[in-house]
């Protein structure tokens, strides 16, 4: 089955910088990787997602990218932010029968005022 | 409109005992799914459903049953819980395969 590594498992950035989460997956299969942000005590959100048949997709601050060959995704945070502060999660499924997320080990990121 | 509702959003069992955790969506969503987090661990797949009157096992089914007898509910039980099922559990449906999960706001569950 499908396995997700996800790096790194903690990461702290002065705001205003960029922060990068990257991600492998195992099943060259898997067509689906979104990602998703959880705050303390809270659900996880998903907050960007991309599909194999593109190699990047942004939206405002956040930009993912994924690498086929190499299966590798990782996510792009600019101009971070305090609000930014969160554990992010990756993922990855097949878009078709049941769509069972497969998630990464969580990345607790920590934005420095 | 609430999305996805779990309940309770706590609970203390003893060893031994047995409960049911209810997720319920208002959205018409096939997909259903049960995950359970734990630190450092991500969030592991229990069971799912793909609709009404069907369920499969995911990545760590063992002592968890689960049950949709109408499409906006799933429930997950547990017959004998376990110190090792303390955890936080979360409830998930998606629209379709091609759309992430909306997440419950999960159950502590903490075996004594």
């Amino acid at each position: 089955g499908e396995n997700v590594e996800q790096h790194p498992s903690t990461l702290s950035v002065q705001e205003g910088d960029s922060a990068v989460i990257k991600c492998t997956y195992s099943d060259s299969a898997s067509n689906y990787f979104p990602w998703y942000k959880q705050e303390l005590g809270k659900r996880p959100q998903l907050i960007i997602d991309i599909r194999s048949n593109v190699g990047e997709k942004k939206d405002q601050r956040i930009a993912v990218t994924l690498n086929k060959t190499a299966k590798h995704f990782s996510l792009h945070i600019t101009e971070t932010q305090p609000e930014d502060s969160a554990v992010y999660f990756c993922a990855a499924s097949l878009i078709q029968g049941a769509q069972k997320l497969v998630f990464g080990q969580g990345t607790r990121l920590t934005i420095n005022p | 409109n609430a999305g996805v509702t779990q309940t309770p959003k706590f609970r203390v069992l003893k060893t031994g005992q047995s409960m049911t955790l209810l997720c319920a969506q208002d959205m018409n969503h096939e997909y259903m799914y049960w995950y359970r987090q734990d630190p450092g661990m991500g969030l592991r797949l229990i069971h799912y459903s793909v609709g009404e009157g069907t369920t499969a096992k995911g990545e760590v089914p063992d002592g968890y049953n689960v049950s949709r007898l109408k499409k906006q509910n799933f429930l997950l039980g547990l017959e004998s819980a376990a110190p090792s099922q303390t955890s936080v559990y979360f409830c998930a449906s998606s629209f379709d395969t091609a759309y992430g999960y909306t997440f419950g706001s999960g159950t502590r569950l903490t075996v004594v």
